[in-house]
């Protein structure tokens, strides 16, 4: 079955730095989704992407986020200076060729020091 | 908005004791709702969905869930507990299949011998 891919899946980081994620979505969907779960909480909607430009962002996705699709497999969320609060899980989602549940990937845990 | 509340942040069941995890939901519009299961250090896995097809809805696992529009409620169910379906468990919502989803805080099920 095809499935959502992430890396790294641990990346530990310096305050301030600049860290990027990646996701491979499955191959024939066309909207890709990041969401985050900070330790011991819920899991929250970050941004969502199509046709190359974000179509929703929510309150937390700031001007220190961005996202990209580099070429057409892959899916990007930049942090341009790291806080110790964007400690979290981040979870890149993917849906798309008549499928009606998004695809999580399995996550990318990140830890700024 | 929509929003979910799931009852009880820690439930514990005796092991082949019925399952019981509550979700209660606001949707301005019909919506898909999900339940989705988090083992310790893992990400995110469907365990079913309502789409608006039938209220019983039935998952992997032994898991089930009835969607009952009157009561805007989501509850998932499971006969009898195993040792193994200890874990976090969140329900979900969104508008549509491509809408961003909305978690709730979660509930974590223990199980005991």
């Amino acid at each position: 079955e095809p499935e959502v891919t992430q890396t790294p899946s641990h990346q530990v980081t310096q305050m301030g730095q600049e860290v990027i994620l990646r996701c491979v979505p499955i191959s024939n969907h066309l909207y890709f989704y990041w969401y985050r779960q900070i330790l011991g909480q819920k899991v929250e909607f970050l941004v969502s992407f199509y046709n190359n430009e974000i179509s929703e962002k929510s309150e937390i996705f700031d001007d220190q986020f961005s996202v990209e699709r580099p070429d057409g497999s892959n899916f990007t969320l930049k942090i341009r200076s790291t806080k110790l609060e964007d400690s979290a899980m981040y979870f890149c989602a993917s849906i798309g060729g008549g499928q009606e549940t998004q695809y999580f990937g399995p996550g990318t845990r990140l830890l700024v020091l | 908005a929509q929003s979910v509340t799931q009852l009880g942040s820690h439930v514990s069941v005796s092991e082949g004791a019925l399952v019981l995890l509550r979700c209660n939901y606001s949707s301005s519009v019909p919506p898909y709702l999900f339940w989705y299961v988090q083992y310790p250090n893992q990400g995110l896995q469907l365990l079913l969905k309502y789409t608006s097809a039938a209220t019983l809805v039935k998952g992997i696992n032994g898991f089930e869930a009835e969607f009952k529009k009157s009561e805007t409620s989501f509850h998932l169910t499971k006969p009898s507990a195993h040792m193994s379906d200890a874990a976090e468990y969140f329900c979900a919502v969104g508008r549509t299949s491509y809408d961003k989803v909305i978690f709730g805080p979660g509930t974590s099920l223990s199980v005991i011998p």
